[in-house]
């Protein structure tokens, strides 16, 4: 499975923009990009998925370069509830998901 | 439309006993992942149940054992318990068909082994 690399924490406040930035340099032709949420004591929530360009769901957008090695997940308008650790994960959905220590976002007032 | 529930939710045992974790998957699922996630650090995947079999396993010792049934359901088994085990257990579901990476993830257990 390819490894992907995301900023440890990311701060924001209520309103803005979060923009959290993923680096999988050696996906495999076949792989999805997929991000989960979590929260404190539950288990994780998937939030969009995506193979190129751009994906929009009622949550989250993600973007997608030509090249696949990055993609961007991002937050519009986010709010106190949004405080999570953001996990980007890459494969071809065979059987298992791999996690890394995701992305603590904390939002603040 | 339920989704994936877990039981119990708290758990203390002491070490070198055994726990059963249960799992059901949400309503129309008929894949059980189950994972072990230690406090501050992501989920590790331990092993996946489709038709009534281990697909895969991760990098877990046998003491660390499974089943599904045939309504879908799943059993986490882990033996001999260590201190190391004590984590959160988090079971998800999915639908072998989409060949995707979308999982739907339970509250998980929280096993404590003092």
């Amino acid at each position: 499975l390819a490894k992907t690399t995301q900023p440890i924490s990311m701060d924001s406040y209520e309103g803005q923009e979060v923009n959290i930035t993923c680096s999988h340099n050696n996906i495999a032709t076949n792989d999805y990009i997929t991000w989960y949420q979590q929260f404190p004591s539950q288990g994780p929530r998937f939030i969009i998925q995506g193979y190129k360009t751009k994906v929009t769901n009622e949550v989250a957008s993600l973007f997608i370069p030509a090249d696949r090695k990055s993609s961007t997940l991002s937050l519009p308008r986010v709010s106190l509830s949004d405080t999570a650790v953001y996990y980007c994960l890459v494969g071809d959905g065979d059987y298992k998901l791999s996690f890394g220590a995701g992305t603590t976002v904390t939002v603040r007032a | 439309d339920a989704g994936v529930t877990q039981s119990p939710t708290h758990l203390i045992k002491t070490r070198g006993q055994q726990v059963t974790l249960r799992c059901s998957p949400k309503s129309g699922h008929d894949t059980v992942s189950w994972y072990q996630q230690a406090l501050g650090q992501g989920p590790q995947f331990i092993f996946q149940y489709y038709e009534e079999e281990e697909r895969q396993r991760g990098n877990f010792p046998d003491r660390f054992s499974g089943h599904q049934f045939p309504n879908y359901s799943s059993e986490l088994n882990v033996n001999a318990l260590l201190l190391g085990d004590s984590a959160l257990y988090l079971c998800a579901s999915s639908l072998a068909a989409t060949g995707r990476n979308e999982q739907y993830f339970g509250p998980g257990t929280r096993l404590t082994v003092t």
